[in-house]
């Protein structure tokens, strides 16, 4: 089955830095990767997703970047705000199967 | 907007304990999910439905069971409740496939702690 890894488990930045978190994966079927911020006692909520036709996609600070090939996908986040300070999570989804397996998920803090 | 409800927030229960967790989606939808979240663990999919009545195993099946009667409603049920199912528990449904997978509509989750 699909094993997702994520790296670094905590990421530390200054207020206006960028944050880079990188996830792989081990299925060469997934074909679709969503990534989600929860923040503390929040709900997981989607914030940027790509598919496998896509090689890249942006939307305002956030960025998501997939290497199909080398089977592994990251996250950009420009001009880190202290709002951006949450748990974030990785996913690669098989179509066929709408199976999610999440990484093990980002403690980002981004530090005034 | 796709509403995701879990019946409780939180939840304190003794080892043995019968425990349901109960899931309500209101967008017609046919797929939902159960995860757990723990530290270090992220999101592990307990069980998932893809219809009424219907029902297939995830990663981590093994002590827990499920019902779906309705198609708004998916409920996880823990036989009897052990200390390590004390958790974070997560209820999500996606809209139904058409051209692919989607996003995952996540409920607010229920801090399960078995004593």
């Amino acid at each position: 089955g699909e094993n997702v890894e994520q790296h670094p488990s905590t990421l530390s930045v200054q207020e206006g830095d960028s944050a880079v978190i990188k996830c792989t994966y081990s299925d060469s079927a997934s074909n679709y990767f969503p990534w989600y911020k929860q923040e503390l006692g929040k709900r997981p909520q989607l914030i940027i997703d790509i598919r496998s036709n896509v090689g890249e996609k942006k939307d305002q600070r956030i960025a998501v970047t997939l290497n199909k090939t080398a089977k592994h996908f990251s996250l950009h986040i420009t001009e880190t705000q202290p709002e951006d300070s949450a748990v974030y999570f990785c996913a690669a989804v098989v179509s066929y199967g709408q199976n999610f397996v999440f990484g093990p998920g980002t403690r980002l803090s981004v530090l005034p | 907007d796709v509403k995701v409800t879990q019946s409780s927030r939180y939840l304190v229960k003794r080892t043995g304990e019968k425990v349901f967790l109960e899931c309500v989606q209101d967008m017609d939808h046919e797929n939902m999910f159960w995860y757990r979240q723990d530290p270090g663990l992220g999101l592990r999919l307990i069980y998932f439905s893809y219809d009424v009545k219907m029902k297939e195993k995830g990663d981590i099946p093994e002590g827990y069971s499920v019902s779906r009667e309705k198609k708004e409603r998916f409920s996880l049920i823990l036989e009897s409740a052990s200390t390590n199912q004390t958790s974070m528990y997560l209820c999500a449904s996606p809209p139904s496939v058409g051209s692919g997978p989607n996003e995952q509509f996540f409920g607010p989750g229920t801090r399960l702690t078995v004593l």
